[in-house]
């Protein structure tokens, strides 16, 4: 079956970049969704289709897909950045797949 | 304003069924296709059932599969998991989840609240 790899924990400092990377056997060639998902809530869109961001996500949420690895790039974090991030990828037609979730922490 | 709301978890023995329901409001049900999303305690998302738009196609996670069943009535706008044969490892949040349209891949645009199945003795 097909798996989706992350980092368990990123680390950031306010107002630098945070990126977090999502690997999987030839991502580049499916399109990848990234998910933000704070504590108690339930997630939410932040990136989809490798780059593009939903109605009222905030420009500083960016993606990239290419080869292996997708990544997801928060330019200018914020402390309410702070949360889990999911990437996910639909395998062959007939399955769905998540990343094993990374925890952003903003210092 | 899109709204998704799930109902029916609760406790359960191993080996039972539970059924639980996805009330969904604010857009053209009939038209998405959808989805369910569970999350154990303090792990990770895990991709569970689709079906389409009309109900008549559904695919499902290998660890489910001959043991739920995922259903709709687009008259209710409603959507359904029937659960059998339970397991402690099916423990989770159960989300409902739409899909969202996209000129490419497939992506979850909202979700419900989530409704919880323990599955203990």
């Amino acid at each position: 079956s097909y798996e989706l790899t992350q980092p368990p924990s990123v680390s950031v400092s306010p107002g630098q970049t945070a990126s977090i990377t999502c690997s999987g056997d030839q991502l580049g060639d499916k399109y990848a969704s990234w998910y933000q998902q704070r504590p108690g809530q339930s997630p939410v869109l932040v990136i989809y289709q490798d780059s593009k961001r939903p109605s009222g996500i905030p420009e500083r949420f960016s993606g990239s897909n290419s080869g292996n690895t997708a990544t997801l790039t928060i330019s200018g974090t914020q402390a309410m950045d702070e949360a889990d991030y999911y990437c996910q990828a639909w395998d062959s037609s007939t399955q769905g797949v998540f990343g094993g979730g990374t925890k952003l922490t903003v210092l | 304003e899109v709204q998704l709301v799930e109902s029916g978890g609760g406790l359960v023995q191993p080996g039972g069924s539970l059924r639980l329901s996805c009330a969904a409001s604010g857009f053209t049900f009939s038209s998405y296709w959808m989805h369910w999303v569970r999350q154990a305690p303090g792990k990770g998302l895990v991709w569970v059932s689709r079906i389409n738009s009309d109900g008549s196609s559904t695919n499902y996670a290998d660890s489910v599969k001959g043991r739920f069943t995922i259903s709709r009535d687009n008259a209710k706008n409603t959507l359904y998991l029937q659960m059998n044969s339970l397991r402690a490892e099916d423990t989770a949040v159960y989300y409902c989840a739409r899909e969202g349209i996209a000129v490419a891949g497939i992506n979850f645009d909202y979700w419900g609240q989530g409704t919880l199945v323990t599955v203990s003795s």
